[in-house]
């Protein structure tokens, strides 16, 4: 079966704008789960969302939002960058109940705010 | 605060060889631990969960171990190969659609 699809893979974004970062997750799967990971603080929770319902959020500004569709797709929007959050962004999908099959990841995008 | 930890140092290993990777956490009482693979520049890769209530789980060349009184986990891959190295995360759900993550050990085996 297919994977999780990260859309794009590379951005390179100026200070100030905003990004949208797209998500699918895996047929089936109605959780997805987004996380920020950066070489000096790991992965970072940012949300989560289930069935188009955001479960719990991260201690990210309101700059980070995001949401989820009715096809279990989901977005990430980070308005007026900051250099700081240059990072790889991996979004992850599950059944959204406990499992033995853990998350399945994405290949990420790769921000770099410039 | 919640807190996880794992060796921050890479760890060498002779190929064929057991490397053991350790995982500790403190200030939470997780429900099941995760274990995930990352090669560079890719997303992390689900390996093994292990329940609280569950002492030890393999898969293949892997095997966890969850001990709740020390709060401590650790990852063994036996019969290690080259292809083994990368970096390996541990992770804690905190029964809040989260997992917290520790900040994970490079594995290198050398042929």
């Amino acid at each position: 079966k297919a994977g999780v699809t990260q859309t794009p893979r590379y951005l390179i974004k100026t200070r100030g704008q905003q990004v949208t970062l797209s998500c699918s997750p895996i047929s089936g799967h109605r959780s997805v789960s987004w996380y920020q990971q950066t070489p000096g603080q790991g992965l970072q929770f940012l949300f989560e969302y289930f069935s188009e319902t955001q479960r719990n959020k991260g201690n990210f500004p309101g700059r980070f939002s995001g949401r989820q569709f009715s096809n279990s797709r989901s977005e990430m929007n980070v308005s007026t960058l900051e250099l700081g959050d240059s990072a790889l962004y991996l979004c992850a999908s599950s059944l959204g109940t406990l499992s033995s099959y853990g998350y399945t990841f994405g290949s990420g995008t790769r921000l770099t705010v410039v | 605060s919640q807190k996880i930890e794992q060796n921050s140092e890479a760890l060498n290993i002779q190929e064929g060889k057991t490397a053991t990777l350790t995982c500790n956490y403190t200030n939470y009482s997780p429900a099941y631990l995760q274990w995930y693979r990352q090669d560079p520049g890719r997303g992390p890769v689900f390996l093994l969960l292990i329940r609280e209530n569950e002492k030890e789980k393999r898969k293949e060349r892997l095997k966890v171990t969850f001990d709740t009184t020390l709060k401590q986990s650790l990852f063994h891959v036996t019969a290690s190969q080259p292809a083994d190295s990368a970096t390996y995360l541990c992770a804690l759900d905190n029964s809040n659609y989260q997992l917290i993550w520790g900040a994970g050990t490079k594995l290198i085996i050398k042929p």
